[in-house]
């Protein structure tokens, strides 16, 4: 079964600073990678979607990275923003099932 | 529709009583999740269905759960006799299969 892990849990950053979010998986076999964005009591909004065969993904200030072969995915967030604090989750689709594997996200607060 | 849409955004109901929830996905996605988020807890996957049929119902914690999906488009998430341990934040998500994923703002359920 699939395993999504985040670290670090939560992070705490100045306004400002680069900052890189991590998530690892078990099984090197995904079909995807995606990335989301959590505000309180909000559901998730799509940051990110990385199909197996790509390296990585760009959106603004936002860029994510997939290595298949170490099972890791990196989220870089440029310049960080007060907006910015979320909990930010990923998840992995494999190709032995339907769902989106979770991590449990990493919760960012960035302040003024 | 511009966005998943779900209601009620907050159910609160006793012990024991029947509730459903319902999930409108986007317009022309065949794609429908299903997937229940507790107080501190990761995404947990409950069930996905492909046009109206549902090929995994794999995460549907027990059978006082239910889903049925019409005309491949509205989907209702039933749960008989609830629990206490039902409370939590339940997300319907849609997409092209089997590409990005697009979420709801999510149904909150307290059972008192």
């Amino acid at each position: 079964k699939q395993e999504v892990t985040q670290i670090p849990a939560a992070l705490s950053v100045p306004e400002g600073e680069n900052l890189v979010l991590n998530c690892s998986f078990t099984d090197s076999a995904i079909y995807n990678l995606q990335w989301f964005r959590q505000d309180p009591g909000k559901g998730l909004t799509s940051l990110l979607l990385i199909q197996s065969s790509q390296r990585e993904q760009t959106s603004g200030r936002l860029n994510a990275s997939l290595d298949k072969s170490s099972g890791r995915s990196t989220l870089y967030i440029a310049a960080s923003q007060p907006g910015d604090s979320a909990t930010y989750l990923c998840a992995v689709r494999d190709y032995s099932g339907y769902a989106l594997n979770f991590g449990k996200g990493t919760s960012l607060l960035v302040t003024p | 529709g511009a966005g998943v849409s779900q209601s009620p955004s907050n159910k609160v109901t006793e012990k024991g009583k029947d509730v459903e929830l319902r999930c409108d996905p986007i317009s022309g996605h065949t794609a429908l999740y299903w997937y229940r988020q507790s107080l501190g807890q990761g995404l947990e996957f409950l069930i996905y269905f492909q046009g109206n049929s549902a090929p995994d119902k794999s995460g549907l914690p027990s059978d006082r759960f239910s889903a049925e999906r019409t005309g491949g488009s509205v989907s209702t998430l039933t749960i008989q006799r609830t629990q206490q341990e039902d409370s939590a934040v339940y997300l319907c998500a849609s997409s092209l299969a089997p590409g990005e994923l697009f979420f709801g703002e999510g149904s909150r359920l307290t059972v008192l």
